[in-house]
């Protein structure tokens, strides 16, 4: 595609469920990252992949938050049990190396009940 | 503290006007990145750099390594210009990105 691509664009679930968000790169884009964004805040970094591996994940804040790029392209960030404070908008962004310019999908509004 | 610094934090103009806001960082960014808000999330990159100046278009963006300082400037503003503009460090030996807490630009007919 000839941007990143977020899906689903909004989700709403009630508490104590588990939900995936999923993030498409742009194609060849070996880095791929995810922040989460607070309402009246700047985008927070939660983990940085470099190809499959998680060369990052200092900002997950506990084990509930897990993420995935099993074939270093689609990015997968996996939210257990998950709790009112997790609302907020995923965003996810791809470069093509870790030191060039990032590309921001349009993110994921998550709203837990 | 937060290792960058943005301000003013909302800044109303005139169309037509020539608009500045500051970003301050700290030691260890090795990259400044220059980012555009709009109403529903989407973030576009306007500039990334770590010396000098760019400009595309009515935008310009300057760093200061010296002074770990950055401007974005907006000559002849127009209304299409209103969004939010977010000042990121990239964090030399991690590659994250780490915010400013945006400036909310509007520019009013």
């Amino acid at each position: 595609g000839a941007g990143v691509s977020q899906t689903p664009s909004n989700k709403v679930t009630e508490k104590g469920k588990y939900v995936e968000l999923r993030c498409d790169p742009i194609s060849g884009h070996t880095a791929l990252y995810w922040y989460r964004q607070s309402l009246g805040q700047g985008p927070e970094f939660l983990i940085y992949f470099q190809g499959t591996g998680a060369a990052d994940d200092s900002g997950l804040p506990n084990d509930r938050f897990f993420a995935v790029r099993p074939e270093g392209s689609v990015s997968t960030l996996k939210i257990q049990r998950t709790e009112r404070g997790d609302s907020a908008v995923y965003l996810c962004a791809s470069s093509l190396t870790s030191r060039t310019e990032a590309f921001f999908g349009q993110g994921t509004r998550l709203t837990v009940v | 503290k937060n290792e960058v610094e943005q301000s003013p934090q909302n800044l109303t103009a005139q169309e037509g006007e020539f608009i500045t806001i500051n970003c301050s960082y700290s030691v260890g960014i090795s990259a400044l990145h220059w980012l555009q808000q709009h109403p529903g999330g989407g973030i576009v990159s306007l500039f990334m750099l770590s010396s000098g100046k760019k400009k595309h278009g009515r935008l310009i963006a300057t760093i200061n390594i010296q002074e770990k300082h950055s401007s974005l400037h907006i000559t002849a503003s127009h209304p299409r210009d209103s969004a939010v503009y977010i000042c990121a460090g990239t964090q030399g030996g991690s590659e994250k990105l780490v915010f400013g807490k945006g400036t909310k630009l509007t520019v009013n007919p």
